[in-house]
């Protein structure tokens, strides 16, 4: 019954080391959204892919990019990871076909820890 | 720029006890309010939704409320468990674009 994935629940990586997080779906949701949450903080959201079009925030630095090859993948690259980057990273999707904002589901997220 | 605010930012309880968590919001022309819940080191959970011409959305012993005029947002739960216990976070969307904004979050602790 899992609708969103992601993999792995936890990941530890280097200082500098590039890392990539996972996040799939069942739900056949158009749009696909990852957010960063650091301790005790609200979620902030890095970017967000409406179909394939992606939309970067203006915030998200250049060391976060995405990739989504089809509906039901989407990844987080971290190039170079950094102690600040040390966070609990949330998918989420939505469907918004009808230009009708729908609930967003959320996977169960990624920590990561930087070395 | 919306902005959304939660009090308190942290809650205990004794158990049965109804209570409310409150959250505010800067920009009125908010599309829709969800609420989520999020326990320790895990992912979110949606509430309910609540679409801005709405004014309320009930689901078990969970009531949401929505007052755009007034930029808030009221959770009210009834008979609370301890199973309640977590962070509860209110997020509101703009016309335009499917962006959510959350607040920090109340961290609810209900007592046996």
């Amino acid at each position: 019954d899992a609708m969103v994935i992601q993999n792995p629940r936890y990941q530890v990586t280097q200082f500098g080391k590039p890392v990539t997080l996972s996040c799939s779906q069942t739900l056949n949701h158009n749009v696909m959204y990852w957010y960063q949450q650091k301790s005790s903080q609200a979620p902030k959201l890095l970017f967000h892919y409406y179909d394939k079009d992606f939309n970067n925030e203006a915030d998200t630095p250049d060391n976060f990019q995405s990739r989504r090859p089809n509906t039901s993948f989407c990844f987080l690259d971290i190039r170079s990871p950094g102690l600040g980057d040390a966070a609990m990273y949330l998918c989420a999707t939505s469907s918004n076909r009808d230009k009708h904002q729908e609930t967003q589901y959320f996977g169960p997220g990624t920590r990561l820890l930087v070395l | 720029k919306q902005e959304v605010t939660q009090i308190p930012a942290a809650l205990s309880v004794p158990e049965g006890e109804n209570l409310v968590l409150n959250c505010s919001f800067t920009d009125s022309a908010i599309y829709n309010l969800q609420w989520f819940r999020q326990d320790p080191g895990k992912g979110l959970t949606s509430l309910l939704l609540i679409q801005s011409s709405q004014r309320e959305q009930t689901s078990g012993r969970l009531n949401a409320s929505l007052d755009k005029s007034s930029g808030r947002s009221t959770l009210y739960i009834a008979a609370s468990q301890p199973g309640d216990s977590a962070t509860y976070l209110c997020a509101g969307m703009n016309t335009g674009f499917q962006k959510l904004v959350f607040g920090t979050g109340t961290r609810l602790l209900v007592s046996p």
